[in-house]
């Protein structure tokens, strides 16, 4: 069975860093591309990261490029989003989730860490 | 960015069909696949893949849920609608970076 448990989510002020870990299990983490989408608070879906399979590729929408970073260790089957310079409207729920074989689509997803970012 | 909009409510009574659209500002459709998917979410719980690429129905899903459309213009079927259907769907295009979804419809009891 596929699981995807995310950790690292909590309370933070504006400006600061927070690093949100997923650990995958159930399938063969290496082979497949892995993705942090989030969901603000009563809002919608929104994409926010990419990550291929070796890692030596990563993509990022416009609205976190240059402050989020996406990173993976596939020895440990986990995947890592590094979140810099945080601001309001990064508060949301965010979900790890794996890419179909054609990385089109989100075949799975985790249970969802919530990141507060607040003075 | 592609826009994907859907209609923010929908009731239906149970048992009926219900049908729920979207359309993209843009085509995504690309050497003969559409690069749409459908999501279901209930609340308090994540999104749950249920049709993928347009008309794909994904692993355990139940047959009352279908996908139809191309272009840019979408639609996803539950027919008949049961209780356990009543959640938030939405789109989501992945022809052209950044993958976007749309802002999700919330099926309603009648």
């Amino acid at each position: 069975e596929v699981q995807l448990v995310e950790s690292g989510g909590g309370l933070v002020q504006p400006g600061r860093s927070l690093k949100l870990s997923c650990a995958a299990s159930g399938f063969t983490f290496s082979n497949y591309y892995m993705a942090w989408v989030r969901q603000a608070p009563k809002k919608g879906l929104e994409w926010v990261a990419t990550i291929s399979t070796s890692g030596s590729r990563t993509y990022y929408p416009d609205s976190v490029k240059g402050r989020f970073t996406i990173s993976r260790d596939n020895a440990k089957s986990s995947l890592y989003l590094q979140m810099n310079s945080l601001k309001s409207e990064d508060t949301a729920t965010y979900y790890c989730a794996r890419h179909n074989r054609g990385y089109t689509y989100y075949g799975y997803w985790g249970q969802g860490v919530m990141v507060t970012v607040s003075s | 960015d592609i826009v994907l909009t859907q209609s923010p409510a929908l009731a239906v009574s149970l048992e009926q069909r219900a049908t729920i659209s979207c359309k993209t500002s843009q085509n995504v459709d690309n050497y003969g696949i559409s690069y749409m998917h459908w999501y279901q979410q209930k609340p308090g719980q994540q999104p749950k893949l249920l049709i993928y690429e347009g008309s794909n129905l994904a692993s355990g899903i139940p047959a009352r849920f279908s996908g139809s459309g191309s272009g840019t213009d979408f639609t996803l079927t539950i027919d008949p609608v049961e209780a356990d259907d009543i959640a938030t769907y939405y789109c989501q295009q992945s022809k052209d970076y950044p993958d976007t979804f749309g802002a999700g419809t919330k099926l309603e009891l009648k």
